[in-house]
């Protein structure tokens, strides 16, 4: 494998059920990124971890708990989630985040995520 | 408060280079410019950064001007592939900047 995937690909659930999102990047990234990109709207950050450390929340609500246990991998755990929160899902890795073109960001494939 | 301003949305044919022009007149010496594209339900690949100088790698060529008011990303040989919004976005250089998605740019490539 190489570049940064993402499983599932595809994913549907109930309000009331508790699913992950994996991302794994093979790049030898240290940085790692949660995008939310919902119908006709511009990519949401959500999350951001640097050497495994969360470095950035931006207000996203309890319900999405993100997970990094190395520089390799990233979950998304999410539960009692809203219709509202449907959206593609899309995971990022940079090598860093120290500014300059070691700061690109190379994005999987995304999940598509409905909630009923 | 975007920091770009593209078209909505142009085509070109198969074959033919694709210009896709982008405006960035409030952009400070320390930002970059940076593209890429989505395909449709796909996640956004990086095409091509640059600061100051043109850039060329193996997908395509980056033309910023001498003021760094504006750019053009060149696609030399458009495919039907190469159908997808293209984005340009302009970023810090510093450290824990964001790369800020706006709307883009839809280029359709026409057989």
């Amino acid at each position: 494998e190489t570049g940064v995937t993402q499983t599932p690909r595809h994913l549907v659930m109930g309000m009331t059920n508790k699913k992950s999102l994996k991302c794994e990047q093979h790049l030898g990234h240290n940085a790692m990124y949660w995008y939310k990109q919902s119908a006709k709207k511009p990519l949401e950050l959500m999350f951001v971890y640097n050497f495994k450390e969360q470095t950035e929340n931006n207000s996203v609500p309890s319900r999405f708990s993100p997970e990094c246990p190395n520089s390799s991998h990233l979950f998304l755990h999410l539960h009692t989630l809203q219709p509202e929160d449907s959206a593609l899902y899309l995971c990022a890795s940079s090598q860093d985040r120290w500014g300059g073109p070691t700061d690109t960001q190379y994005f999987g494939p995304g999940t598509r995520l409905t909630v009923l | 408060d975007a920091k770009t301003t593209q078209p909505t949305s142009m085509d070109c044919a198969e074959g033919r280079a694709a210009n896709l022009p982008c405006n960035h007149s409030t952009i400070s010496g320390n930002e970059y410019v940076y593209w890429y594209r989505q395909i449709h339900s796909q996640g956004p690949q990086y095409i091509i950064h640059g600061l100051k100088n043109n850039e060329t790698n193996e997908m395509a060529s980056l033309i910023i001007t001498e003021d760094r008011k504006s750019s053009t990303l060149i696609l030399p040989h458009a495919t039907l592939r190469d159908t997808a919004v293209y984005y340009c976005i302009v970023r810090d250089t510093g450290a824990n900047s964001k790369l800020t998605f706006g709307k883009g740019i839809t280029l359709s490539v026409r057989p």
